[in-house]
């Protein structure tokens, strides 16, 4: 079945040091990528997205890569900071309405 | 700032009680969804619906229904609240073509 997986539950890096979180998914119809934060006791927070046409996109501290041959996607969060401690998740749309989100890495950021 | 607003934060509610969990956009967006997240799980697609009066089941519908009589609110009701119901719920909705925005999520323990 369709899935949408992560290959660490739990990424503890040093603050100031680069940050990278990786993300399998399995349908290759997808075409469309997200990448979502989820701080303790909130709702999920759109980080970045990416689409299929592209392989790569830059945001504010982040990139995300995306390798289709692989079917796998990555977020790199540059300087690390304590506020980007969460929970993070990736999410693909295999063409519908709906999307397939993993169950997250946790990303714990050390002083 | 656009936002999904979720009514309640925190909700305690007896086994057999009817819930109502409500959900309402600024956005204008036609698809707006409910998910519950459980740990280990991740999210749990339950409802969505692409327009007014329109429903459609997600991955796990049993024990839920939904209503959507204005585009800009969809809830989410638990004809009789069971102890396995308690988790976190959020609501999302989103415009063709782009990513969800969800809301902060409440959640519901039932006792």
């Amino acid at each position: 079945g369709e899935s949408v997986g992560l290959h660490l539950p739990t990424l503890s890096v040093q603050e100031g040091d680069n940050s990278i979180i990786n993300c399998a998914y399995s349908n290759s119809a997808s075409d469309y990528f997200i990448w979502y934060k989820q701080e303790s006791g909130k709702g999920p927070q759109f980080i970045i997205d990416i689409r299929s046409n592209m392989d790569k996109r830059q945001g504010q501290r982040v990139t995300v890569l995306l390798n289709k041959t692989v079917k796998h996607l990555s977020l790199q969060i540059a300087a690390t900071q304590p506020g980007d401690s969460a929970v993070y998740f990736c999410a693909d749309r295999p063409g519908t309405y709906k999307y397939i989100f993993g169950t997250g890495t946790r990303l714990k950021v050390l002083a | 700032d656009v936002k999904v607003t979720q009514s309640s934060r925190y909700l305690v509610k007896r086994t057999g009680e009817k819930v109502f969990l409500e959900c309402v956009q600024d956005m204008d967006h036609e698809n707006m969804f409910w998910y519950r997240q459980d740990p280990g799980l991740g999210l749990r697609l339950i409802y969505f619906s692409y327009d007014v009066k329109m429903k459609e089941k997600g991955d796990i519908p049993e024990g839920y229904s939904v209503s959507r009589e204005k585009k800009e609110r969809f809830s989410l009701i638990l004809e009789s609240a069971s102890t396995n119901q308690t988790s976190m719920y959020l609501c999302a909705s989103s415009s063709e073509g782009y990513g969800y925005t969800f809301g902060s999520g409440t959640r519901l323990t039932v006792v």
